[in-house]
């Protein structure tokens, strides 16, 4: 079965400084793999997402992610951090083929922005 | 484009009652998702439906059931419902069913259990 990990549930960033968000996940092959963002009383909005090819994909809002295989990990990055990203991120997971659109979702990340 | 629309917003239900949400894609996409979200949880997938059909189904009591209409438009029905059943639940569209199309979500319908 598969899964995703979010080691960090909370984390607090100073507005303007670079952002990580870590996500780990479990899958037999290589996953089809998204980022999605919540920001409150909201649904979900996809930041970017990782089927096949390059590993460093590009999302929207200045946002990044880059797959490595070897640690079956999709962290996400920002260079640069606004206060309106304050918000929690999901990192979730999908089946490759022929088996419909069931997505796994970690636990989510909360940011905070300090100004 | 109109994005997708959940129905209601907001919902207040007491003990052993039933209740039936509602979502309408996005003009186009024929795979509607079903989620439910709590703090203790997180995101747990219910069902797909694609083209009328339930194509997926999580690990959920048969107290959830949905269903979709020609239009694509796809109802989720909870009943007897207890207090665990208070959540946000999301609705996602796709246009496609399978290599996990992108979904769009919807802002959902909090349900709160009394």
């Amino acid at each position: 079965a598969q899964s995703v990990t979010q080691p960090d549930i909370h984390i607090t960033v100073s507005e303007g400084a670079s952002l990580e968000l870590r996500c780990n996940y479990s899958y037999g092959a290589t996953p089809y793999l998204f980022w999605y963002v919540q920001s409150p009383g909201q649904g979900l909005q996809l930041l970017l997402k990782y089927f096949s090819g390059d590993t460093l994909v590009q999302g929207i809002k200045g946002f990044e992610a880059e797959f490595k295989r070897s640690q079956s990990s999709f962290n996400l990055r920002k260079p640069s951090v606004h206060w309106s990203d304050a918000a929690e991120y999901f990192c979730a997971v999908g089946a490759k083929g022929n088996a419909g659109n069931m997505l796994t979702f970690g636990g989510g990340t909360r940011l905070m922005v300090k100004p | 484009k109109a994005g997708v629309t959940q129905t209601p917003r907001y919902l207040i239900k007491t003990r052993g009652q039933q209740v039936t949400l509602s979502c309408s894609p996005i003009s186009g996409h024929r795979s509607v998702s079903w989620y439910q979200q709590t703090p203790g949880q997180g995101l747990q997938f219910l069902f797909e439906y694609f083209s009328e059909t339930q194509r997926n189904k999580g690990n959920f009591p048969g107290r959830f059931s949905g269903r979709q209409f020609s239009n694509s438009r796809s109802e989720m029905n909870v009943s007897t419902l207890e207090l665990g059943d208070s959540a946000l639940y999301l609705c996602a569209s796709s246009w496609l069913s399978g290599d996990n199309q992108p979904q769009h979500f919807g802002d959902g319908t909090r349900l709160s259990i009394l």
